[in-house]
């Protein structure tokens, strides 16, 4: 069974620019959660998304965005982006909600470097 | 094929108990690895982590064990208390590819009263 896909792996953008990434779930999860991953820092939960709706949000401005496809694969949209938000982007995929103790496969994440 | 094994996807402990989780990997080139604790509808929090070149790492009731001829790692918990029940993850880093993790699926430790 294929794992948990995030494309790009490597992403450089600017100050202000947009970004897109991607997360392909294994096959038969419906949710995805995304999380950013900081140096010296755990990871922070960024939103999760069940049958298409957003179910949990984390502590991010709104520049942060998602949406989940039919297919339960998911996009991570980043607007006007900041040097802040180079990170290490982790997409993971579980049965059912998160909040449910499914257990969670995550992917290796995009790394996005903002100059 | 999963680089980072959890094989016990639930454990339960009684209250004041000693709490172990396990994690098995098996790309010899992980040279860091972290623990996380993710309770319901958070995102996972960092608890500790230890060096390849140590074997052992101690953070008041939290002591992270690793083996690395083994490639086994282990988190004690000292003793267990009920706010401990969460899911734990267990995380390696192969750094010489620039902090790329790879996470194992989570063991949901119960710590009962």
């Amino acid at each position: 069974k294929a794992g948990v896909t995030q494309t790009p792996r490597y992403l450089i953008k600017t100050r202000g620019q947009q970004v897109t990434l991607s997360c392909s779930p294994i096959s038969g999860h419906r949710s995805v959660s995304w999380y950013q991953q900081t140096p010296g820092q755990g990871l922070q939960f960024l939103f999760e998304y069940f049958s298409e709706t957003q179910r949990n949000k984390g502590n991010f401005p709104g520049r942060f965005s998602g949406r989940q496809f039919s297919n339960s694969r998911s996009e991570m949209n980043v607007s006007t982006l900041e040097l802040g938000d180079s990170a290490l982007y982790l997409c993971a995929s579980s049965l059912g909600l998160s909040s449910s103790y499914n257990e969670q496969f995550f992917g290796p994440g995009t790394r996005l470097t903002v100059l | 094929d999963q680089q980072v094994k959890q094989n016990s996807p639930s454990l339960r402990v009684q209250e004041g108990r000693i709490s172990i989780l396990n994690c098995d990997y098996t790309n010899s080139m992980f040279d860091y690895f972290l623990w996380y604790k993710k309770y319901p509808a958070e995102g996972p929090t960092f608890l500790i982590s230890i060096s390849s070149i140590k074997d052992k790492n101690e953070d008041g009731r939290f002591t992270v064990f690793l083996n690395k001829s083994a490639k086994h790692l282990s988190l004690h918990i000292v003793p267990s208390q009920p706010g401990d029940s969460a899911v734990y993850f267990c995380a390696a880093i192969d750094d010489n590819y620039g902090q790329n993790f790879v996470f194992g699926p989570g063991t949901r430790l119960s710590v009962l009263p």
